[in-house]
């Protein structure tokens, strides 16, 4: 069973680049969409992105020109980069495992998770 | 569209059938996945696919889908099934990104 171990800096200013890391144990680094997402407090699930074994990625439109995903096939482990940071990007922070297959009708779903890194923004 | 729309709040008296649903156009080619989450912790998937439960998940939680709705079914509902359910798919128009449901904050009385 795939782990997710997730780690990065809890306290930005704005104007700076929040960047998180999450290790992928105990499974296979191929055949995965490996995606961030975030929660603002008090809200919901906000998809950021994703990114496959091969470096494809795909980022939500609202975030776009900010975020960059990469991922370490030798390390087994991807990262999440948000430039320009404001108080609005404060949030609680996920890696997760997405898996994306079908034919006629499709099956998405992230079936790990990590933790959660908690991220202020905050002068 | 890439939207997912849930109704915000549900509640059930225990040990009663509850069914949570979400409306998007992109859940005519995608299934939805579901998630539990609970104050302070991560979210979990509990149902996906055409009704998938993941090791672990009581089978008193089912999936449905019909059209562009899909739905969340609790049969039975206990104390501990009161959280936030989020379902989840892919923009169906071909961008190839995903998409979350507002959440509903399901409470068990």
């Amino acid at each position: 069973q795939v782990q997710l171990q997730q780690w990065g800096a809890g306290l930005l200013k704005p104007s700076e680049t929040l960047s998180l890391t999450c290790a992928v144990y105990g499974g296979s680094f191929s055949g995965y969409y490996w995606s961030w997402i975030r929660q603002p407090p008090g809200k919901g699930l906000e998809w950021i992105g994703e990114i496959n074994h091969s470096g494809s990625t795909n980022y939500n439109p609202s975030l776009k020109s900010r975020v960059t995903i990469s991922v370490d096939t030798s390390k087994n482990q991807f990262s999440l980069k948000l430039s320009s940071v404001t108080a609005a990007d404060t949030a609680v922070y996920y890696c997760a495992s997405g898996r994306v297959f079908g034919k006629n009708y499709y099956y998405y779903y992230m079936d790990v998770w990590g933790k959660g890194t908690t991220v202020t923004v905050s002068s | 569209s890439s939207e997912l729309t849930q109704d915000p709040a549900v509640s059930v008296a225990l040990g009663q059938t509850v069914r949570i649903t979400c409306q998007g156009d992109s859940l005519r080619s995608y299934y939805a996945s579901w998630y539990q989450q609970k104050p302070g912790q991560a979210p979990v998937l509990v149902i996906y696919g055409k009704n998938n439960r993941p090791s672990g998940i009581p089978d008193r939680f089912s999936g449905s889908s019909s059209g562009n709705t899909a739905s969340l079914t609790i049969t039975g509902a206990q104390a501990e099934d009161e959280a936030d359910y989020y379902c989840n798919s892919r923009d169906s128009s071909g961008n190839h990104h995903a998409v979350f449901g507002g959440g509903t904050q399901l409470t068990v009385l």
